[in-house]
């Protein structure tokens, strides 16, 4: 499978900040999707991205995918407490291909 | 509608026994996929069944197997338990043939625990 990493692995952040988490591959990405897991939870499908330079918006979440199809990074604006979780970038060639995520803390 | 769901939620086994995990995908979807994930780790693909058919297998040992039903649902067999096969045991269903540009959507896995 496509291999991915994600980085930071964690990001711990002050309420109402914004942060980046990034996805990398050595290769090029026929697809990225993009899934959520609260802490206990299952992972939950956010967004795929399919095109070339593909930029995608869910409220104060950003998603886009490099113009190269090796890259994709999650913006999100003003986090919020409901941000908490872990936040994983796959390829998915009929499997999804895990990172290790991104975990995110937030802080009142 | 219902979405995947997985039973047992929680299981507790010894090293050496057998498990068997089981799932329902959401309605109308016909592929099934078996995630492994070990805490503080991203889940690991294991099997995906479409069809009732076998079309793709991650790098786990003979150990596991899976099967999927004539009504789509399918069972995951661990067989001679170790204790690094604890884990939450993640199914997820997709809809067409689970190719390609197709959304999983998970259950709520079966955690097990291996003592």
């Amino acid at each position: 499978g496509q291999q991915v990493m994600q980085i930071p692995q964690y990001q711990h952040v002050q309420e109402g900040e914004d942060f980046t988490t990034y996805c990398n591959s050595s290769t090029t990405l026929s697809n990225i999707q993009w899934y959520k897991q609260r802490p206990g939870g299952h992972p939950v499908f956010l967004i795929q991205l399919v095109k070339s330079g593909e930029v995608k918006k869910q409220k104060r979440l950003t998603f886009q995918f490099g113009e190269a199809k090796k890259n994709s990074s999650l913006h999100i604006t003003a986090t919020q407490t409901t941000d908490v979780g872990t936040y994983f970038c796959c390829s998915n060639d009929y499997k999804l291909s895990f990172g290790a995520g991104t975990t995110v803390t937030v802080r009142a | 509608d219902a979405g995947v769901t997985q039973s047992p939620t929680h299981l507790i086994k010894t090293r050496g026994q057998q498990v068997t995990l089981r799932c329902s995908p959401i309605s109308g979807h016909k592929s099934v996929s078996w995630y492994q994930q070990v805490l503080g780790q991203g889940p690991q693909f294991i099997f995906q069944y479409y069809e009732k058919e076998e079309r793709g297998r991650g790098n786990f040992p003979d150990r596991f197997s899976a099967r999927q039903f004539p009504n789509y649902s399918s069972e995951l067999n661990v067989n001679a338990l170790l204790l690094g096969d604890s884990a939450l045991y993640l199914c997820a269903s997709s809809s067409g043939q689970g190719g390609r540009n197709q959304p999983q959507h998970f259950g709520d896995g079966t955690r097990l625990s291996i003592l």
